[in-house]
């Protein structure tokens, strides 16, 4: 399976705690992006890496929340202090994306699930 | 990026051909239109993409009139698994920012 791929699938954690997703991007995408998602909404954009540099960071984003792509391939989001709004399915998305083309088509992982308690 | 409308669900039947519209009156020169497909428990799914006029692929077609204000996937003779979230997005062709705003979506169910 070459599809983009994240890690766990589901986690569970008291609140206080932290925790931490791995997502592993097609192959050779130079984009990466983090959506977050709950229940009855669409997903919301939280940041985005072309090879390992960060280049946005939505304001979603609060200072517990940080997100790292090291070497270009994979990226990992972590979430310290976990708290109760956290809860949600976290999304990874790649793209190869060039300059002027018209389509940069992003490919979703199954994403995952997080639930604070 | 431009801002979409779009029925929060749909009912339809197997065999059926399901129109799904948005509204997106705000939408740029340089934007493009673009369909996502959620199943329950799954990332969205790229389905189709366009600008203006008419496109079609394997899965869906997209009707685009000139002016752009709107747009409607064609979902020719749904079946059961065609039940899905679908999504209307809309944003510029060489947007450097790349990320996708998505509105709550309509949430197609196919019955049998």
């Amino acid at each position: 399976d070459t599809g983009v791929s994240q890690d766990p699938r589901h986690k569970i954690t008291k609140r206080g705690q932290n925790v931490t997703f791995r997502c592993d991007p097609i192959s050779e995408h130079n984009r990466l992006y983090w959506y977050r998602q709950t229940l009855g909404q669409g997903p919301e954009f939280l940041t985005y890496f072309q090879n390992e540099a960060q280049l946005e960071k939505s304001r979603l984003l609060s200072d517990r929340f940080s997100a790292e792509r090291p070497k270009g391939s994979f990226s990992t989001l972590e979430i310290q202090r976990t708290e109760q709004g956290d809860s949600a399915m976290y999304l990874c998305a790649s793209s190869s994306w060039t300059s002027g083309r018209a389509l940069d088509t992003q490919y979703f992982g199954p994403g995952t699930r997080l639930t604070v308690l | 990026l431009a801002k979409t409308t779009q029925p929060i669900s749909m009912d339809s039947y197997e065999g059926q051909e399901v129109n799904i519209t948005c509204s997106h009156n705000n939408i740029a020169t340089n934007d493009y239109i673009t369909w996502y497909q959620q199943f329950p428990s799954q990332g969205p799914r790229f389905i189709i993409q366009g600008y203006k006029t008419k496109v079609t692929n394997e899965v869906a077609s997209l009707f685009i009139p000139a002016d752009r204000k709107s747009s409607t996937l064609s979902l020719p003779r749904v079946s059961l698994s065609d039940t899905a979230v679908y999504y209307c997005l809309v944003g510029a062709r060489d947007n450097q920012g790349g990320k996708l705003i998505f509105g709550q979506g309509t949430e197609l169910s196919v019955k049998p």
